[in-house]
């Protein structure tokens, strides 16, 4: 029951540097998301995959890529760090169809560009 | 463009009394409403979802109301406990096939005991 898991819990990058942010989830869903979470800015939508072998842009996709490699694993890369990526990264997944369960999410990554 | 209000000041209460957090909502229509706790340090946690149709919904001790003509969801706890002290997120979400979020800032709530 080990649900959304997030690899590493905290990352220290010079700018510049690139660096993959890991997802795996267990529960067979069939949609995953990538969030950041910004001191009053809520949390916003990096890019998404709504399914298996697809993947699309969200509100701040600019400096980031994402693969969703199987239906488990979706993974977020940045791949020239700068200060202004400094957040805590969120993965979430979430089963099609069912409309009474919310987003699981996993603990976080917390990053800072330095 | 979207957006989603929530208060940014925390809301103090005594513990045993009822919380009421506010969600409120412009250019968007959404399908459903969601809310989410938050504790320091750890992932959003889903709480409750109600449907555009649904004017209430419950859940022990929470209830969640969903007013379209308003744009407005409050969100309830009653007999307000000192372990119910979090960030609480309100988010909506609508039909279609990305099943994408769209999350306020989110509210701190701090119950005294």
């Amino acid at each position: 029951n080990a649900g959304v898991t997030q690899t590493p819990k905290f990352q220290v990058l010079k700018t510049g540097q690139s660096m993959t942010l890991q997802c795996a989830q267990d529960m067979n869903h069939n949609s995953m998301y990538w969030y950041r979470q910004d001191p009053g800015m809520g949390l916003r939508l990096i890019y998404y995959s709504a399914s298996e072998g697809t993947t699309d842009k969200g509100e701040v996709p600019n400096g980031y890529n994402v693969s969703r490699l199987n239906k488990r694993e979706f993974s977020l890369r940045l791949e020239s760090a700068a200060p202004s990526q400094t957040s805590v990264y969120f993965c979430a997944s979430r089963t099609k169809g069912v409309d009474n369960y919310g987003y699981t999410f996993g603990s976080g990554t917390r990053l800072t560009v330095v | 463009s979207q957006k989603i209000e929530q208060n940014s000041e925390a809301l103090n209460i005594q513990e045993g009394k009822t919380a009421t957090l506010t969600c409120n909502y412009t250019n968007y229509s959404p399908a459903y409403l969601q809310w989410y706790r938050q504790d320091p340090g750890r992932g959003p946690v889903f709480l409750l979802l109600i449907r555009e149709n649904e004017k209430e919904k419950r859940k022990e001790r929470l209830k969640v109301t969903f007013d379209t003509t308003l744009k407005q969801s409050l969100f309830h706890i009653t007999a307000s406990q000192p372990a119910d002290s979090a960030t609480y997120l309100c988010a909506l979400d609508r039909v279609d096939s990305s099943y994408k979020l769209i999350f306020g800032s989110g509210t701190r709530l701090l119950v005294r005991p």
